[in-house]
């Protein structure tokens, strides 16, 4: 069984680039979360997708995208970083999007700094 | 805003006690809780779930929930220094008609031999 992989593992940047960041889910899920964590704090809910679409988005700006492929691997991009932006950013695969999903495989993160 | 509120610790404890991490949460729709271990500088990995008030023990851990108070707790007995790590609460209120897995800022726990 595959588990949940990242890349890159970690990256810096400059203010007002752009990234793309990317995730493969584990094998059999069909639903991706992205999270990202500041130092210190808890990982906050990006959005989630669930077989190709948005499921779910939380207070993010729109600067903030995702995409989920056939295959159920994800993308988050980033434009116009902001020194902010800096931090571990978890992607998080699950079987299903249910009351019960909260079961989720992280991936080791793509650690983000924005000079 | 759903919130998940836990003491951000750290939490210290001797080696062979009891630790007792707790965590409360504002959305009474909510339908399933989680804790999450996280070592530093690496990802959470999933220890625990609970869907039923009440208890819940797998090995060292026991999980406890009280939907009325809001209320999930997670106690590790046999406390090692292995366990030091931060746990994170996490729960499942519903938003815009999906379960979007909300986390907690985590308790640092140490454990001290």
């Amino acid at each position: 069984e595959t588990g949940v992989t990242q890349s890159p593992t970690h990256l810096i940047k400059t203010r007002g680039q752009q990234v793309t960041l990317r995730c493969s889910s584990q094998s059999g899920h069909n639903t991706v979360s992205w999270y990202q964590q500041a130092l210190g704090q808890g990982p906050q809910f990006i959005f989630q997708y669930y077989r190709e679409e948005e499921n779910g988005r939380g207070n993010f700006p729109p600067r903030f995208s995702g995409l989920q492929f056939p295959n159920y691997s994800s993308e988050l991009n980033v434009n116009a970083l902001e020194l902010d932006d800096s931090a571990l950013y978890l992607c998080a695969s699950s079987l299903e999007r249910g009351a019960n999903t909260g079961e989720l495989f992280f991936g080791e993160g793509s650690r983000l700094t924005v000079l | 805003q759903k919130e998940v509120e836990q003491n951000s610790g750290p939490l210290s404890v001797p080696e062979g006690a009891i630790a007792s991490l707790n965590c409360t949460y504002s959305d009474r729709g909510s339908q399933s809780f989680f804790w999450y271990r996280q070592y530093s500088g690496k990802s959470p990995e999933l220890i625990m779930f609970i869907y039923s008030n009440g208890d819940k023990e797998d090995g060292r851990f026991t999980a406890q929930l009280n939907k009325a108070s809001q209320y999930v707790s997670l106690l590790i007995r046999d406390s090692q220094p292995s366990d030091s790590a931060t746990y994170l609460c996490a729960v499942n209120p519903l938003s815009g008609g999906s379960y979007i897995p909300t986390f907690g800022r985590g308790t640092s726990l140490i454990v001290h031999p």
